[in-house]
């Protein structure tokens, strides 16, 4: 099975400007979650879709959000881009099974903002 | 809020060393799972457990839950240079919502 994909891998954008970052499942796995990386918090949980719905969300502003299609590709979206908003964005899959939500993790999104 | 603390933060040993990193909190967790980091690329998952006092091997690898499933402990006997890491571990509720720890970046020189 292919494992997650996320593009763009690398982004470069300034304050105030808008970013969407795409993340491809596991085939057959129908939740991905959404982390943001930085030394100084390390990983930090954004939200969960399962079925096209937010099922969990994180401590995270209004800026943040997101969306899952019917073939469970994920999308994230960051408004009014900040400097603090630099950091490594993983989106993980996974697939509820008998030993509960264990996550798959693409290679990450490395966003920067000057 | 469950609060997942690690220690130690950062571990540098030599080759064929052993080690121990730990994970506790003061809340009960349904799961534990234990990651590993390498530099550019997503964590990768090592294990899962869910049952107190669940042991665990994989190779070199012994993974421990404790009785109490608040607490974890990963230990490497014999550490090789492809051990070096960040560590994560990562505790989920009923809900399947994780929460995970700071990490321990560990470090094995030949």
């Amino acid at each position: 099975k292919a494992g997650v994909t996320q593009t763009p891998r690398y982004l470069i954008k300034t304050r105030g400007q808008q970013v969407t970052l795409s993340c491809s499942p596991i085939s057959g796995h129908r939740s991905v979650s959404w982390y943001q990386q930085t030394p100084g918090q390390g990983l930090q949980f954004l939200f969960e879709y399962f079925s096209e719905t937010q099922r969990n969300k994180g401590n995270f502003p209004g800026r943040f959000s997101g969306r899952q299609f019917s073939n469970s590709r994920s999308e994230m979206n960051v408004s009014t881009l900040e400097l603090g908003d630099s950091a490594l964005y993983l989106c993980a899959s996974s697939f509820y099974g008998p030993r509960g939500n264990e996550q798959f993790f693409g290679p990450g999104t490395r966003l920067t903002v000057l | 809020t469950q609060l997942l603390e690690q220690s130690p933060q950062f571990l540098s040993i030599q080759e064929g060393e052993n080690l121990t990193v730990y994970c506790n909190s003061s809340s009960v967790f349904s799961s534990l799972q234990w990651y590993r980091q390498e530099p550019g690329e997503g964590p990768v998952l090592l294990v899962t457990v869910v049952t107190g006092g669940e042991v665990k091997k994989l190779k070199r690898l012994t993974f421990q839950f404790g009785d109490a499933r608040k607490d974890s402990s990963l230990h490497i006997t014999a550490a090789q240079p492809g051990d070096t890491g960040l560590y994560l571990c990562a505790g989920g509720d009923s809900w399947g919502k994780l929460q995970f720890g700071a990490g321990t970046q560990v470090v094995v020189t030949p």
